[in-house]
């Protein structure tokens, strides 16, 4: 199995501009999660889905914000205008819901830079 | 609400001796409890997780990490400590029952000293 895939891997962009982060689920999985990781805040969860229905975005720092899943192998995050304070490490995981199968399998993260 | 504790930001360990990364926990109802080391430059890699069972739990790259019910703590441990480790770790606590998010500790950082 490829693991979780995310894409870009890195994004350098300026301020204002929509940035879109990619992901795709390893396959069979039907929970995906997306983090946020700084050295300020450390790792928090943003939004996740179980069988690609929001379930919790309370993490969405503010409505510039979203997160799409159209299918069980893709899912979006879309920053929409990006701020340099929106700089991270941008982290992809899923999981097998049920079973006690909670283990999230992280994808290798894309790196944002907002200038 | 769910939580985790680490209540140290930072370990200094020499190379071949053993190594104990501290994590204590709040849940309400049975816990789940996970550990994940972070690489350089990498995503959060899976170690090991304690569902029910054995309170010694045993992982990858051989860690293992002790549920103490009455402490509520969940303490990762290896007996030999190699440079190689040297890494950040999470714990971390399942969400409340019937969800299936995670809430990450802080994260320690490990150096294992040559």
């Amino acid at each position: 199995d490829a693991g979780v895939i995310q894409s870009p891997r890195h994004e350098v962009t300026e301020m204002g501009q929509e940035v879109t982060l990619r992901c795709k689920p390893i396959s069979g999985h039907n929970s995906l999660f997306w983090y946020r990781q700084t050295m300020m805040r450390g790792l928090e969860l943003l939004i996740y889905f179980n069988n690609n229905v929001p379930i919790d975005d309370s993490g969405m720092p503010e409505d510039r914000f979203s997160a799409k899943m159209p299918n069980a192998s893709f899912s979006t995050l879309k920053i929409q205008p990006s701020e340099p304070r929106d700089s991270a490490v941008y982290f992809c995981a899923s999981s097998l819901m049920g079973n006690s199968q909670e283990t999230q399998y992280f994808g290798p993260g894309t790196r944002l830079l907002v200038l | 609400a769910q939580s985790v504790a680490q209540p140290e930001d930072q370990v200094n360990v020499a190379e071949g001796n053993p190594l104990t990364v501290k994590c204590t926990y709040s849940v309400s109802g049975n816990p789940y409890l996970f550990w994940y080391v972070q690489y350089p430059n990498r995503g959060l890699q899976f170690l090991l997780k304690y569902i029910t069972g054995d309170n010694l739990v045993k992982g990858s790259y051989g860690f293992e990490a002790e549920f103490n019910k009455s402490q509520t703590s969940f303490h990762l441990k290896k007996p030999s400590a190699l440079v190689s480790d040297s890494a950040l770790y999470f714990c971390a606590v399942r969400g409340q029952t019937g969800a299936n998010n995670l809430f990450f500790g802080t994260g320690t950082r490990l150096t294992v000293i040559p």
